[in-house]
């Protein structure tokens, strides 16, 4: 069955550094894949999508490339801030099936 | 668009009781999904609906769960005779049935069962 793997938190980083959080996927067919991020005390949101291998999602400085040979999907950002301190969620979708997601990730971003 | 609404935000109840949710999807959107979130867990899909329809059930969704989505719009879940391993977020999210179309989530109903 299609099952979503991603590093385990907590992360923690300072201003401005670099972030990488790690996603790779087992599925059937060709999914789509997502990163979902949930603040804290609020819901989840979609941060960014990809549908077709080699695409790349970005939003709010963050990007994702689907990579269909390493079956990946990394989140990075080159600068982060306190703002993104949340859980992030990758997620894959095939077809019509309902969302999959991984364990999701913690950011903590110190000042 | 007011985006995805559920209520109640917070529910506390005894071990026993019957508890019911209920969920508002974005207007235009057809399909309806159920999922539970424990904590450090990622979402875990219940059960979802396009239109009136219930289309799939996880076997997650125990005989103690019902979800209903009578006119196609608003849709509750009931858990009658609640566990302490019933304690979750409840998280509901609507899409539209075009394509591959993104699910959009409301903020989800925390309950625990004492």
């Amino acid at each position: 069955g299609n099952s979503v793997t991603q590093m385990e938190g907590p992360v923690t980083l300072s201003e401005e550094a670099f972030l990488t959080i790690n996603c790779t996927y087992t599925a059937t067919g060709y999914p789509s894949l997502f990163w979902y991020v949930q603040y804290p005390g609020e819901g989840l949101q979609l941060l960014l999508k990809a549908t077709k291998a080699d695409d790349k999602g970005s939003n709010k400085g963050f990007e994702a490339t689907y990579r269909k040979e390493t079956t990946s999907f990394h989140l990075e950002k080159g600068s982060v801030q306190v703002s993104d301190s949340a859980v992030y969620f990758c997620a894959l979708r095939s077809g019509n099936t309902p969302l999959v997601f991984g364990k999701g990730t913690r950011l903590s971003v110190i000042a | 668009d007011t985006g995805v609404s559920q209520d109640p935000r917070h529910k506390i109840t005894k071990r026993g009781q019957n508890v019911t949710f209920r969920c508002d999807p974005i207007s235009e959107h057809n399909r309806l999904y159920w999922y539970r979130q424990t904590l450090g867990q990622g979402p875990e899909f219940l059960t979802y609906f396009q239109n009136e329809a219930q289309l799939e059930k996880s076997r997650l969704l125990s005989d103690r769960f019902s979800a209903e989505r009578p006119k196609g719009s608003f849709s509750t879940l009931e858990i009658q005779r609640t566990e302490q391993g019933d304690s979750a977020m409840y998280l509901c999210a609507s899409s539209s049935s075009a394509g591959k179309d993104t699910q959009y989530f409301g903020p989800g109903t925390r309950l625990t069962v004492l």
